[in-house]
């Protein structure tokens, strides 16, 4: 069974990146399945960053691209986002998950990343 | 660009079922989506995976209460003998050409 553990700060200045890792146990990250980042401000709705897949190729959502990187780290089965210049907006629970092409099949607990300065 | 519609709210009462529908955008009534419930205070959790012709898969340890249908553009997850527990966001899920995972809006299901 894959499990998910996002860690990071939680607090963000203004204009600064947000960085965040997912430690996944269960499943190489190299082996299958698809590897991304979701968000939920404040009592808002679920809002996909972006993924990785097991080859390396990344996908971004087209409204936060120019602002978004996710990395993968094979020797510690582990990938990254990061999320430059970021506003009050971007105050939110940051989920990590994994699954196909098609759907989202695990996720982890969430992180709270507040942007203030 | 695919779009998934959901009601905002729904309500039903305990022990009764409710039918949540999920809608997909004009050209992609072929499209596999998942279902995730939301509790409140928690995380998401993956329900099933519910193609088009109906079949579903559902997640580890998720009760038989829960099932999906599909007709048409049109996708849906009943849950019946409502429990308490049940009262949480629902949403639907699937990919999109030149992104990947694409949500719904999610739908606030009140158990009465």
């Amino acid at each position: 069974q894959v499990q998910l553990q996002e860690s990071g700060p939680g607090l963000v200045k203004p204009s600064e990146t947000l960085s965040l890792s997912c430690a996944v146990s269960g499943n190489s990250i190299s082996s299958a399945y698809y590897w991304g980042w979701i968000r939920q401000p404040p009592g808002k709705g679920l809002e996909w960053i972006g993924s990785i897949s097991q080859s390396g190729s990344t996908y971004y959502n087209p409204s936060l691209k120019s602002r978004v990187t996710i990395s993968a780290d094979t020797s510690k089965n582990q990938f990254s986002l990061k999320l430059s210049s970021v506003t009050a907006a971007d105050t939110a629970v940051y989920y990590c998950a994994s699954g196909e092409v098609v759907v989202v099949i695990h996720w982890g607990q969430g992180t709270l990343v507040t942007v203030s300065s | 660009q695919l779009v998934l519609t959901q009601s905002p709210s729904a309500s039903a009462s305990l022990g009764a079922s409710v039918k949540l529908t999920c809608t997909l955008s004009s050209g992609h009534s072929d499209y596999a989506i998942a279902w995730h419930q939301q509790q409140p205070e928690k995380g998401p959790r993956y329900l099933m995976k519910l193609n088009s012709d109906g079949s579903h898969s559902k997640g580890d340890g998720i009760p038989d209460r829960f099932s999906g249908s599909s007709s048409g553009a049109e996708r849906y997850l009943t849950i019946s003998s409502l429990q308490s527990e049940d009262e949480a966001d629902y949403y639907c899920q699937t990919w999109g050409t030149g992104t990947l995972w694409v949500f719904g809006g999610g739908t606030k299901l009140t158990v009465l």
